[in-house]
């Protein structure tokens, strides 16, 4: 079946601006995931939605960074006045619901790559 | 914050060797995992081992894991070019996050 998708693949914006990223979960999965990854560090967990809502949004960094999910698939990673320092790759990851047996482990996808410049 | 860390950083063997990476983390842990990741992109799971459980296996990959000590193991046997990757051991306790370490960095030459 197909798996987790990211899109853009890669995104290239400069200082100030607004982007979405966006990602679709595999289907029937009910937890998602945004992590941000930085060169030769590992992912950086910033928020899960179980469902439609955000279960834990202590990872993103500042109110620049939101994140929805409003049918409860797929998830737009929202980032106003981008700056320098928030590109990196924005990986998305999904598992089965709670109880399923598979609900530890996460399927990411792809990531998409996001430079500031 | 960074729970696991991953050593060596960075591993480099021959074709047919082993490789053994480890990972330690702070805090008690429901579960540990170890994930693979191909040229900076998507990570795969590999294994899953749980804080009851001591050592398991899957295919050429064994992982141990001694809460005692709050460290874990990972071992490929038989190495191929195409386990050339950066491995995670990710921690979770409860229902928190995934918490990953920095990775170790795996090149199998051929």
């Amino acid at each position: 079946g197909a798996g987790v998708s990211q899109t853009p693949s890669n995104k290239v914006t400069e200082k100030g601006k607004y982007v979405e990223l966006r990602c679709d979960p595999i289907s029937g999965h009910t937890a998602l995931y945004w992590y941000r990854q930085s060169l030769g560090q590992g992912p950086e967990f910033l928020i899960y939605f179980q469902g439609t809502g955000a279960a834990d949004d202590s990872g993103l960094p500042n109110d620049r960074f939101f994140a929805v999910r409003p049918e409860g698939s797929v998830s737009t990673l929202k980032i106003q006045r981008t700056e320098r320092g928030d590109s990196a790759v924005y990986l998305c990851a999904s598992s089965p619901p709670p109880g399923t047996g598979g609900f530890d482990e996460q399927f990411f996808g792809p990531g998409t790559r996001l430079t500031v410049l | 914050s960074q729970q696991g860390e991953e050593d060596p950083q960075a591993l480099s063997i021959q074709e047919g060797e082993n490789a053994t990476m480890n990972c330690s983390y702070k805090t008690s842990i429901n579960n540990l995992q170890w994930y693979r990741q191909n040229s900076g992109r998507g990570l795969v799971h590999l294994i899953l081992i749980r804080s009851n459980e001591r050592e398991k296996h899957s295919g050429r990959l064994r992982v141990t894991l001694d809460t005692s000590k709050k460290s874990s193991s990972l071992l490929i046997t038989a190495s191929r070019a195409a386990d050339t990757a950066s491995y995670f051991c990710a921690t979770r306790r409860g229902n928190t996050p995934l918490v990953f370490g920095k990775g170790t960095r795996l090149s199998v030459i051929a």
